[in-house]
């Protein structure tokens, strides 16, 4: 079963640092997409993104959040300058058509301190 | 601001007996998606239901989407202890990207 690779599983990181999230998407997907979730709380969708650009982006994803895809295999999120409300889990998820059949990956816990 | 309500937040049942879960909208989703969700791991795609009145089966597990395509249900027959988890649905809108929102999620407890 083809599956989404996220890396690091756990990240601890200081307030104000940068902080680069790796996801590996289904070879054949065409659509990758960010989420997050905070403890206790509901996934909440971040951004997605389609042929190489943001096709959406909700309102979490404000100026400190960027997305690339470096290569043809890697999808990452990084965060500029972390706070401590950015700990959260979060959650790389990719699919082979828009909003249809998404496959999440097992998340990076990430804890600012 | 879209929202997906879901009932029951939490169930408590015996093994052997039925149940459903609801999802509900004031939105129209041009998909409505069901998932399961283990503790510290990410949600696993149960189903996607896509046309107004669809019906889905998988195994004991029924999924309908409403007619106007802004409300859905999950119904498992038999319910085991196996089904223990927390069970999410998310409508996605194609508003030129793909923008999933996710309910709070029902947490199911089947007792042996």
């Amino acid at each position: 079963e083809p599956e989404v690779t996220q890396t690091p599983s756990h990240q601890v990181t200081q307030m104000g640092q940068e902080v680069i999230l790796r996801c590996v998407p289904i070879s054949n997907h065409l659509y990758f997409y960010w989420y997050r979730q905070i403890l206790g709380q509901k996934v909440e969708f971040l951004v997605s993104f389609y042929n190489n650009e943001i096709s959406e982006k909700s309102e979490i994803f404000d100026d400190q959040f960027s997305v690339e895809r470096p290569d043809g295999s890697n999808f990452t999120l990084k965060i500029r300058s972390t706070k401590l409300e950015d700990s959260a889990m979060y959650f790389c998820a990719s699919s082979e058509e828009g909003g249809y059949g998404y496959t999440f990956g097992s998340g990076t816990r990430l804890t600012v301190v | 601001t879209q929202l997906l309500e879901q009932s029951p937040q939490f169930l408590s049942i015996q093994e052997g007996e039925n149940l459903t879960v609801y999802c509900n909208s004031s939105s129209v989703f041009s998909s409505l998606q069901w998932y399961r969700q283990e503790p510290g791991e990410g949600p696993v795609l149960l189903v996607t239901v896509v046309t107004g009145g669809e019906v889905k089966k998988l195994k004991r597990l029924t999924f309908q989407f409403g007619d106007a395509r802004k409300d859905s249900s999950l119904h498992i027959t038999a319910a085991q202890p196996g089904d223990t988890g927390l069970y999410l649905c998310a409508g996605a809108r194609n508003t030129g990207g793909f923008k999933t929102i996710f309910g709070a999620g029902t947490r199911l407890f089947v007792k042996a």
